[in-house]
């Protein structure tokens, strides 16, 4: 089955920039998504199709894809952007979201 | 604005089943399909399957393969999932969420389904 790999945590000081990178392969030319998920909340998309973002999140979240690796890049991080980030593809081969395996980001 | 609203919290005994509702408001409801995602405790997101809500085909994940089902009701703007023959491994947060571009755009609030004797 198609894996998407993240790394389990990536901790980062207050006004630093956190990279959280996801893995597939190739994506099989498939867009990808991020999502942020804090503790007893729904998740919410905070880039789609590579690098769009949905009206109402900060610039300071933006997404690039390369190759085999598309990242999440959170600008001048604060402490509000403490949560578990996902990231996402639709396989259309097998017609369904693939979700990563989750990054948790800590704010020192 | 989109809003998706789900059904209230279940606890349930093991073998039962358990259906949740996903009301759509803020958008016409048959033109986009609603993916069925679910959470355990501590673990990432699950996707479970699919319903387009305007030609109602479907599609679920193998892993529940004979015991989901998901159905909906345009006159009510809502849709469905039935999980049947529930054991403690399907305790989770149930969301529904509304595609847009291949994303999961918009979020119900989840419901917690709990299954224990």
């Amino acid at each position: 089955s198609y894996v998407l790999t993240q790394p389990p945590s990536v901790s980062v000081a207050p006004g630093q920039t956190a990279r959280i990178t996801c893995g597939g392969n190739n994506f099989r030319g498939n867009s990808v998504h991020w999502y942020q998920q804090k503790p007893g909340q729904a998740p919410v998309l905070v880039v789609y199709v590579d690098t769009d973002r949905p009206s109402g999140i900060p610039e300071r979240f933006s997404g690039s894809k390369s190759g085999n690796t598309a990242t999440l890049t959170i600008s001048r991080v604060e402490a509000g952007d403490e949560a578990d980030y996902y990231c996402q593809v639709w396989d259309s081969s097998s017609e369904q979201y693939v979700f990563g395996t989750g990054t948790q980001v800590t704010v020192l | 604005q989109v809003q998706l609203v789900q059904s209230g919290a279940e606890v349930k005994k093991p073998g039962a089943s358990v259906r949740v509702s996903c009301k759509a408001s803020g958008y016409t409801f048959i033109s986009y399909t609603i993916h069925w995602v679910r959470q355990a405790p501590g673990q990432g997101p699950e996707w479970m399957g699919w319903i387009n809500a305007g030609n109602v085909n479907t599609k679920y994940s193998q892993k529940f393969q004979g015991r989901l089902t998901f159905t909906r009701d345009t006159s009510a703007s809502t849709a469905y999932m039935d999980l049947r023959r529930l054991t403690s491994e399907d305790t989770a947060v149930y969301y529904c969420a509304r595609d847009s571009r291949a994303a999961a755009a918009y979020w119900g609030q989840g419901t917690l389904v709990t299954v224990s004797s």
